[in-house]
């Protein structure tokens, strides 16, 4: 089971928006950088964020990430039905010596 | 672009080894750290370890008694090698790049579905 707890889905109406928790602890997310992926079905995931709120090119402004603590935020502004996917946070757990993922997010739209 | 391609069997029989071997193209393997991940069929993402150029490992400490990864820099190729493979390691194997500072993945292979059957 993964050190990383995410709600296990979320869903709202197109254009409005949505807000997915990861919670970890002072090893993982209270110490390292966070990274969100989105898996849209049937393919690899995809880097939204990076280094807790940076998006990479290409990525749009709907999407944000924030952290505090030992928890992190990915929000969805403007939702479109292309955004319903599976959502992972991300980070490096120091006392395991590993990279892990949060147990994932499910978003409808 | 990156472009990362996994290739190897896509059938492995129970007790035996699976190996996979990720070809790097529009980068070089020589730095950056890359890496396995899987994901079981309808179940979330697993970090199963990582290489640098340089050759050092981290591997999941749930999986580090059983794999095996290994870079090979002149042909822009890293490889997987997971030992005594049961049913729970039927999974999609994803290849990939994990940035030096903050670790982040930022480019993934397709991914290969490799399962565990006699």
């Amino acid at each position: 089971q993964s050190v990383l707890t995410q709600p296990p889905s979320v869903s709202a109406a197109p254009g409005q928006k949505v807000t997915i928790s990861c919670s970890g602890s002072s090893s993982n997310i209270g110490n390292n950088y966070v990274s969100w992926y989105q898996q849209l079905p049937g393919t690899a995931p995809k880097l939204l964020i990076c280094d807790n709120n940076e998006r990479p090119s290409g990525i749009p402004d709907r999407f944000s990430g924030s952290k505090s603590g030992t928890s992190a935020t990915l929000g969805i502004t403007g939702l479109q039905t292309g955004d319903e996917a599976h959502y992972y946070c991300g980070t490096w757990d120091g006392r395991l010596g590993a990279f892990v993922f949060g147990t994932g997010t499910k978003v409808t739209v | 672009q990156v472009q990362l391609q996994e290739s190897g069997p896509g059938l492995v029989k129970p007790s035996e080894t699976l190996s996979l071997t990720c070809t790097v193209s529009g980068g070089s393997t020589s730095i950056y750290y890359w890496s396995w991940i899987r994901q079981p069929p309808g179940k979330g993402l697993e970090w199963i370890g990582y290489i640098y150029y340089s050759g050092s490992t981290k591997y999941n400490p749930s999986l580090k008694s059983r794999v095996t990864i290994s870079v090979d820099t002149s042909k822009n190729q890293f490889s997987l090698k997971l030992s005594s493979v049961t049913a729970a390691d039927t999974a999609v194997y994803y290849c990939a790049r994990q940035g030096e500072r903050s670790a982040e993945v930022d480019y993934w292979g397709q991914g290969t579905l490799v399962t565990v059957s006699s």
